[in-house]
């Protein structure tokens, strides 16, 4: 269904590092966007994505809208300490382009 | 810039008790979602309000009711509280036209109930 599966579920890296997540869904979605949660507090947009194919960048983070707009991935390159949170990949369904559906998140964790 | 405002930012209550919660949107946005969020995981949508009328409805409990004001607040109400509607509760407020072209929600802080 609209269900959003988003992987890994949590990543443990070195300060430094290159980290990179994704978003598949068996729907196809209008929009993805990447949203940073950090404890205790909402979500807040990181990148939007509107077109199949679309590649954006926001700083060190990349995002792309896959051309089958069934999927999405997001880079984020020599993360630091202040890139630790959940990250959620969200999306508008073809169906009921109304309302965000979440991806189950990834919880990054970076070691100094 | 002012942010969607939710209050109270944590309440806690016992079994059975309701619960009321507030939501300010950002100045000129006219939509309202509300989703909950349990520990560990993803925000799910619970409702939505579009003018003042209901817009979606998604995995909100019968027990839980909804309504948006003129001056576009909204509030979540929550009887009979059970031990599993403790989560954090956010709001999201947008202009209609950019959240059918964009899906972009700005996020309240949110607030957490605790239901013991």
């Amino acid at each position: 269904g609209q269900q959003l599966n988003q992987s890994p579920q949590s990543m443990f890296i070195q300060e430094g590092e290159d980290v990179s997540m994704n978003c598949t869904s068996s729907s196809i979605f209008n929009t993805w966007l990447w949203y940073k949660q950090d404890p205790g507090e909402g979500p807040v947009l990181l990148i939007a994505l509107y077109k199949a194919g679309e590649l954006t960048s926001n700083g060190r983070l990349t995002a792309q809208f896959g051309i089958t707009r069934k999927d999405s991935f997001l880079n984020i390159s020599a993360s630091i300490p202040s890139d630790v949170g959940i990250y959620f990949c969200a999306g508008t369904p073809e169906q009921g382009a109304q309302k965000l559906v979440f991806g189950q998140g990834t919880r990054l964790t970076i070691n100094p | 810039a002012a942010g969607v405002i939710q209050s109270p930012r944590h309440l806690i209550k016992e079994k059975r008790e309701t619960a009321t919660l507030k939501c300010y949107p950002i100045p000129r946005h006219d939509t309202v979602y509300w989703y909950q969020q349990g520990p560990g995981q993803d925000p799910q949508f619970l409702i939505s309000f579009y003018e003042k009328m209901q817009s979606d409805k998604g995995s909100i409990p019968d027990r839980f009711s909804a309504q948006q004001f003129s001056d576009y607040h909204s509030e979540l109400n929550m009887s009979s509280l059970e031990l599993g509607d403790s989560a954090l509760y956010f709001c999201a407020s947008s202009l209609w036209t950019s959240v059918l072209n964009t899906g972009e929600l700005f996020f309240g802080e949110g607030s957490r109930l605790t239901v013991l």
